[in-house]
């Protein structure tokens, strides 16, 4: 199976400033349709997952857009911006592209 | 409004059964894959199983492989999840999830809490 590794998995960051979480996977998660099926969830306590970003950089309707995706290969980071309250939550990165699907152990974002 | 609404959790014995279910509404449900993932109290995600359009296509996690069967019917609009001899560490909230394309899921249920435990 595909193992993805966040980084930090604990995240204080202090409110209006940029944060940076990464994902690595064990093996590249490029599909041989040349597509890289790399998504990233929000979690915020007591709420289902709600996806961010699909395909490594593609944004969800009707999320900010201080929440950016990069990456490609075996490396990826999710990009907040500018950090506000609401964004306080666990974080998951997930690939799509080998079965079984697998996730990040998440990375909890706090307010310092 | 896409709506995906599970049912069927419970507290069960080991080596019981339980039928998860999973109503969908506001899109065409035939026109998705669905999943199941589930997350254990307070710890991350797992994805449990994939299902296609037609249901002709199946996968799952291997430590569900042979004891959980997922199934669904588009007439009605529902997913099910049958997981036969459950094993404690099954104990999880449930979630129904659709696949608005390849390798990924958009909308996730509330979730449906499962039990194992004597």
């Amino acid at each position: 199976d595909v193992v993805m590794t966040q980084s930090p998995l604990s995240l204080p960051v202090t409110l209006g400033q940029p944060a940076s979480i990464s994902c690595r996977s064990s093996q590249s998660l490029v599909y041989s349709d040349g597509n890289t099926y790399l998504s990233w969830f929000q979690q915020r306590p007591g709420q289902s997952p709600r996806r961010l970003i699909y395909k490594v950089s593609n944004r969800d309707s009707g999320v900010p857009d201080r929440f950016s995706g990069s990456g490609s290969g075996t490396d990826f980071t999710l990009k907040l911006s500018r950090v506000e309250a609401e964004d306080v939550a666990v974080y998951y990165c997930m690939q799509g592209t080998h079965w079984p699907w697998t996730f990040g152990q998440g990375t909890k974002v706090e307010i310092k | 409004e896409v709506q995906l609404v599970e049912s069927g959790g419970g507290l069960v014995q080991p080596g019981g059964s339980l039928r998860l279910s999973c109503a969908a509404s506001g899109f065409t449900f035939s026109s998705y894959r669905m999943s199941w993932v589930r997350q254990s109290p307070g710890k991350g995600l797992e994805w449990v199983a994939n299902i296609k359009q037609d249901g002709s296509e199946k996968y799952y996690v291997d430590s569900v492989k042979g004891r959980f069967t997922l199934s669904r019917d588009n007439a009605k609009n529902s997913l099910y999840l049958q997981m036969n001899s459950l094993r404690a560490e099954d104990t999880a909230v449930y979630y129904c999830a659709r696949g608005d394309q390849k390798g990924t899921t958009d909308y996730w249920g509330q979730g449906t809490l499962v039990t194992v435990s004597s």
